[in-house]
């Protein structure tokens, strides 16, 4: 089975830096993806990393360490629009995907 | 484009009636997906199909059913609705099985 921990709510300020961890153990594993759900809305892909190191895409970077059973999403630069739900997912060896329950990150300005 | 859409966008269902929720793609993806989004819970999948004509269970398919009668359509049924089915449900698809997954504006459902 799979078991992914990410905190369930972050705040931070307007052009501020916010880092979302997320750990994971999974039976077998092919990849770790993130995505941004606003309020209402379906889950929008941001990143996927399938080999240890940082990714990056413009104001969003995601690292992987897979020794650690461990990443992070790291948003530079905060804007209000980046007020939403973070979430972390892990492809396993079937191809399946499972889900981290989100992190809410709220931007205040 | 229209990417992936799903019908209808909510609704509200008794218990013990049958529905069916719609599901098109337009990318010609191979692999398609349902899942529910429930508080606190995050996102669960139901079933899958890695290709038109097959498909497969996921982590919570009791109550569910599919199938992949084309490359375009897959719909997902509950023969006989439980409150229990309450939930938000999402439709998505991706190229290949190990690869991003695209989703559908999702679909509210109510079971009284």
């Amino acid at each position: 089975g799979q078991n992914i921990d990410q905190p369930t709510e972050m705040t931070a300020t307007e052009g501020a830096i916010v880092q979302i961890n997320c750990t994971y153990q999974t039976s077998g594993f092919n990849g770790l993806f993130w995505y941004q759900q606003h309020a209402g809305e379906a889950p929008t892909f941001l990143s996927y990393n399938v080999l240890d190191g940082l990714e990056e895409k413009g104001r969003f970077s995601s690292f992987l360490s897979r020794s650690k059973g461990y990443s992070y999403l790291l948003l530079k630069e905060l804007q209000m629009k980046d007020s939403a739900s973070y979430l972390c997912a892990v492809i396993s060896n079937d191809y399946k995907l499972s889900f981290g329950a989100g992190t809410t990150v709220t931007v205040r300005a | 484009t229209a990417g992936i859409t799903q019908a209808p966008t909510s609704q509200i269902l008794a218990a013990g009636r049958s529905m069916t929720l719609r599901c098109t793609q337009d990318m010609r993806h191979n692999a398609m997906y349902w899942y529910r989004q429930d508080l606190g819970l995050g996102l669960r999948l139901i079933h899958y199909s890695n290709t038109a004509g097959t498909t497969g269970k996921g982590e919570v398919p009791d109550g569910y059913s599919v199938s992949r009668a084309n490359t375009d359509d897959f719909p997902l049924t509950l023969a006989s609705a439980v409150p229990s089915q309450t939930s938000v449900y999402f439709c998505a698809s991706s190229d290949n099985p190990q690869g991003p997954q695209y989703f559908g504006p999702g679909t509210r459902l109510l079971v009284l």
